[in-house]
């Protein structure tokens, strides 16, 4: 079945250095890609999200592209800031059933 | 809009007890899910719904029933409540197409004893 690997946490990083959360997926058609971040306490929200392949998603300052070829959909951050700080999903939905299936999340944590 | 909204916040339950947890939506999304959300292993889906009437199964689905009498509301019941029932669960809604994304409820956090 349909399922996404993501990058192991926690992940600290000081403000402003450059983030990278990995994540791979395995699916038997063309499913739709998404970021989902949690902050403490809170409900996901959704971040970005890329429909097909070569697809760039991006919001607040974050980005992910749709790689068919390495089945990836890596997020990445030039600079974070200490209200980056959450947990973040990597999700994909293959068709339109409703049937959307999450990593196990990483926990970015960004020091002053 | 209040969105998506989950009742209780948090409960404690005993063994064996059942109780349902609550989920509404004033957004007029025609699909609805339930979560679970344990450490280490991100969101699972237990049962989902695609209209008022049309339920199915996610990746955990035993021990939970589910029914869809209304578009608002999609109630998750536990029927006789196990310690490996302990998480957090979260409702969402969306509207059909792949171009649409999921809006989550706050949680309900159950503890099992």
């Amino acid at each position: 079945g349909n399922s996404v690997t993501q990058m192991e946490g926690p992940v600290t990083l000081s403000e402003e250095a450059f983030l990278t959360i990995n994540c791979t997926y395995t699916a038997t058609g063309y499913p739709s890609l998404f970021w989902y971040v949690q902050y403490p306490g809170e409900g996901l929200q959704l971040l970005l999200k890329a429909t097909k392949a070569d697809d760039k998603g991006s919001n607040k300052g974050f980005e992910a592209t749709y790689r068919k070829e390495t089945t990836s959909f890596h997020l990445e951050k030039g600079s974070v800031q200490v209200s980056d700080s959450a947990v973040y999903f990597c999700a994909l939905s293959e068709g339109d059933n409703n049937d959307m299936r999450f990593g196990a999340g990483t926990r970015l944590t960004v020091k002053p | 809009n209040a969105g998506v909204t989950q009742t209780p916040k948090f409960q404690v339950l005993k063994t064996g007890q059942s109780m349902t947890l609550q989920c509404a939506q004033d957004m007029n999304h025609e699909y609805m899910s339930w979560y679970r959300q344990d450490p280490g292993m991100g969101l699972r889906l237990i049962h989902y719904s695609v209209g008022a009437g049309i339920t199915d199964q996610g990746e955990v689905p035993n021990g939970y029933n589910v029914s869809r009498s209304t578009t608002e509301d999609f109630p998750l019941r536990l029927l006789s409540a196990a310690p490996s029932q302990t998480s957090v669960y979260f409702c969402a809604s969306r509207q059909p197409g792949l171009v649409y994304e999921q809006y989550f409820g706050p949680g309900t956090r159950l503890t099992v004893t």
